[in-house]
């Protein structure tokens, strides 16, 4: 089956604009988690979506939003761009939730550079 | 949520075992230890979860101690491609908190 998909995976984006990027999970999959990763803070959670409602979210300011859609595929915004948003943006999708018994499976990433 | 600790980094050559070690002191009775695999520019790969005692599977094997404090990945036989970032998680719900992992690094 299809895995996770992200796009786009590449963007360059400048301070002070905004950007929106995609994750289409696999087929079945009512969760969608997102991460933002860099190389001096690690893979960060971000939020999980599941069934549209928000479930969860990680510590990031209001600039990061995101939501799902009722076929499961989710879009994270981020408004008014920092040159410290730059980062690899990673989707994950599960059955039911990352949580116990679970696997998660992500996709390839979108690699954001703001300049 | 439990925090992990293992090993920065580990050297191995090909056909050798590698075993990471993982300690989670504050490990909660509904967590469970799951192993994931990254490689540079992709998202983390899935390897393998477990509760207690041993789990295998057809890529590593989980060694988990009755206190559950800590447990071990082990990766038969590792070759050049199994040069990657491990991270050890403990989950129990929604996210998955990522340490800085092992980085291992595979030599001929």
């Amino acid at each position: 089956k299809a895995g996770v998909t992200q796009t786009p995976r590449y963007l360059i984006k400048t301070r002070g604009q905004q950007v929106t990027l995609s994750c289409s999970p696999i087929s079945g999959h009512r969760s969608v988690s997102w991460y933002q990763q860099t190389p001096g803070q690690g893979l960060q959670f971000l939020f999980e979506y599941f069934s549209e409602t928000q479930r969860n979210k990680g510590n990031f300011p209001g600039r990061f939003s995101g939501r799902q859609f009722s076929n499961s595929r989710s879009e994270m915004n981020v408004s008014t761009l920092e040159l410290g948003d730059s980062a690899l943006y990673l989707c994950a999708s599960s059955v039911r939730g990352q949580g116990q018994n679970t696997e998660a499976f992500f996709g390839q990433g979108t690699r954001l550079t703001v300049v | 949520l439990a925090k992990t600790t293992q090993p920065i980094s580990m050297d191995s050559y090909e056909g050798q075992e590698v075993n990471i070690t993982c300690s989670h002191n504050n490990i909660a009775t509904n967590d469970y230890i799951t192993w994931y695999q990254q490689f540079p520019s992709q998202g983390p790969r899935f390897i393998i979860q477990g509760y207690k005692t041993k789990v295998t599977n057809e890529v590593a094997s989980l060694f988990i101690p009755a206190d559950r404090k800590s447990s071990t990945l082990s990766l038969p036989r590792v070759s050049l491609s199994d040069t990657a970032v491990y991270y050890c998680l403990v989950v129990n719900d929604y996210k998955l908190s990522f340490g800085a992992g092992t980085t291992v690094t595979v030599r001929a």
